[in-house]
């Protein structure tokens, strides 16, 4: 079965200082990895994902993570961040090779609210 | 493009009373799901549909049923709706195994739900 551990609930930064969200996740198989974004009373928006290939993925808003087997992290980091990155952060994981009938569902960690201070 | 659409986006309900929270979408995916979020433990996945007519038990599904009748729809249903179902509902999709590179998911707004 797959996990996802977010080892921060919150995260206070100020503006323009950088920020990393870390992301643990445990799986006996390849995953797939993704980061989302939702800003307060709004859904779920795609951050980025890494699927395979290059370690290092870009996303939007200048976010990037960086995906490590060997100690099965997904970290997020923004070198800048800015009054509207304020939101809480998920990180997720989904099993592509898994049975049909095992839906390849997304499991999420706890989140990971960032609070930027002016 | 309207994507995943759910409805109601808001809801009270009194302790016992049923509804069903409807999630429509219109990217022709096969798989379909229902989560709910609750602050600290993120989303957790309730009931999942592979495709037409199938449905499965997720991770947290007591309390709720599902029908996927049509492949465009996935319901979830509260029977005797309790305190303890207060939450932010989320219903996702995505499509079959196809090419890597579209390989998402797709989430709609969100249902908050009251029961009091």
């Amino acid at each position: 079965a797959q996990s996802v551990t977010q080892l921060d609930s919150q995260v206070p930064v100020f503006e323009e200082a950088p920020v990393e969200l870390r992301c643990n996740y445990s799986s006996s198989v390849s995953v797939y990895l993704f980061w989302y974004v939702q800003y307060p009373n709004q859904g779920l928006q795609l951050l980025l994902k890494y699927l395979s290939g290059s370690t290092l993925v870009k996303g939007i808003n200048g976010f990037e993570a960086e995906f490590n087997k060997s100690q099965t992290s997904f970290h997020l980091r923004k070198p800048s961040v800015h009054i509207s990155d304020t939101a809480e952060y998920f990180c997720a994981v989904s099993d592509p090779l898994g049975i049909k009938a095992a839906g390849n569902k997304l499991t999420f960690g706890g989140g990971t609210r960032v609070l930027v201070k002016p | 493009n309207a994507g995943v659409t759910q409805t109601p986006k808001f809801r009270v309900l009194k302790t016992g009373q049923s509804m069903t929270l409807l999630c429509a979408q219109d990217m022709n995916h096969e798989y379909m799901y229902w989560y709910r979020q609750d602050p600290g433990m993120g989303l957790r996945l309730i009931h999942y549909s592979v495709g037409e007519g199938t449905t499965a038990k997720g991770e947290v599904p007591d309390g709720y049923n599902v029908s996927r009748l049509k492949k465009q729809n996935f319901l979830l249903g509260l029977e005797s709706a309790a305190p303890s179902q207060t939450s932010v509902y989320f219903c996702a999709s995505r499509p079959a195994q196809g090419k890597i590179s579209n390989y998402g998911y797709t989430f709609g707004s969100g249902t908050r739900l009251t029961v009091v």
